[in-house]
Parts: structure tokens; sequence; C-alpha cells
């Protein structure tokens, strides 16, 4: 069963907007992951954040982690046409050390 | 720069075949898995592996196999192909121990049943 649900499953905006994507989750966590991946590739890893962290940055990526809510947040600022990509976020439960993936976000960014 | 490689980029194969997809790192990862993604499912754990010869069931085994008798290469069987099968495969790797780590994936091989 899916761990990971992002919520929205499709988002279309305009170059230089923000874009938020959300994930919810079911069980507790070790960390929590966001993947990219472009058409037909595969994923490249973003950002890990920790069961302990609630915040992380990485460049123009801002990642939260609400452990109360059993969700997390990824922001985009300032996207770009080449963000375009599906966005994953994937759960690391406290059981063990695999990963299970949501569904996925859609983003295009149009120039 | 850490590569994970994936033996074909697409594959047609006839329903009944046995079909052999392979993984190759070259980051020494203890941990290597095999997805399949297809639309709407997002990616679902085949099988994974966390050292040379041992193997662990993911969430969709059945009509599957692997193999893993080097540490850096990793292999899917589908032992008789059906067209249910017809799917994105990924392969990716990490490392193991204390800590939490990232999953390097491979580019993905397009499998078609027919």
């Amino acid at each position: 069963s899916q761990q990971g649900e992002e919520d929205p499953q499709a988002l279309s905006i305009q170059e230089g907007e923000n874009a938020t994507m959300n994930c919810s989750y079911k069980t507790s966590i070790n960390n929590l992951q966001w993947y990219r991946q472009n058409s037909g590739r595969g994923l490249v890893h973003l950002i890990l954040i920790r069961s302990n962290e609630r915040e992380k940055h990485s460049g123009r990526l801002r990642v939260t982690l609400d452990t109360s809510k059993k969700s997390s947040s990824l922001l985009i600022t300032a996207s770009r046409a080449a963000d375009t990509a599906s966005y994953f976020c994937a759960t690391e439960e406290t059981s063990g050390s695999r990963l299970t993936f949501g569904e996925g976000t859609q983003l295009t960014v149009n120039p | 720069d850490v590569k994970v490689t994936q033996s074909s980029r697409y594959l047609v194969k006839r329903t009944g075949e046995k079909v052999f997809l392979e993984c190759v790192q070259d980051m020494d990862h203890e941990n290597m898995f095999w997805y399949r993604q297809d639309p709407g499912l997002g990616l679902r754990l085949i099988y994974f592996s966390y050292d040379v010869k041992m193997k662990e069931k993911g969430d969709i085994p059945e009509g599957y196999s692997v193999s893993r008798e080097k540490k850096e290469r990793f292999s899917l069987i589908l032992e008789s192909a059906s067209t249910n099968q017809t799917s994105m495969y990924l392969c990716a790797s990490s490392s193991a121990g204390q800590g939490a780590y990232e999953q390097y994936f491979g580019p993905g091989t397009r499998l078609t049943v027919t």
C-alpha cells in the first residue's frame, strides 16, 4: 500500500511563481525524502528531512515536516521552465530501510 | 560521479519469454532495489537486496525473481513474461547502516510485453 500521498496530483504555474506540493503519510517514519523525475527518466534525489527536523533548505527548495500531522511540503521558489517534472515524496518507516513512494505531483512551469 | 546503469532503455518481448533486466552500480552500495512504475500507481517495490546473495520481497514480487551474485549487480528476472508486466522498471541503490541514505536511480527500462 502507498505510504505517501501527494497533493495536488498536477500543478501548472507560470515561470517565476512559487510551487508548493504536499505529502501525507500514515505511519511513523525515520525520514522523508523528495525526488524529482523528468519524463521517461529515473528519479533524482532532491532533499532529505529527518523526523526530528522541522524545516530544511537547499537552494530554491524548502521542505517542511510536521510529524504530528504526518505531512510534509515541498516549496520551489521562483520556478523555471526547467523545473517541469514529476515530484515524489518517499518515506522511510521506522521499521526498516526501504522507502515507500507516493504517486507524485506533475508540475508544469509555463515560460 | 555516482552511477547506476540499466542494461536496456527499451525492451520488447513476447508473452511467455524469459526476460532479464540487469542493473549495475559503481558506488559500492550494499542495498539495491527494483521498482516498477505505472501511471496512477507510482513506484512499487518488487524486490530488494541488502547484501550479496540476499533478497527480500517487496510489495509486488509475484511473477518476478532476482539474483545478486556480485555486490555491484542486481538482476530482475521475469520467468514467463505476461502483458500485465508491461511497465517502466527502475533500479536503485543506496548505502546501508546507521543513518538516512538517499537512493540513486538508474535511467529505467521501458518493457513492453506483446
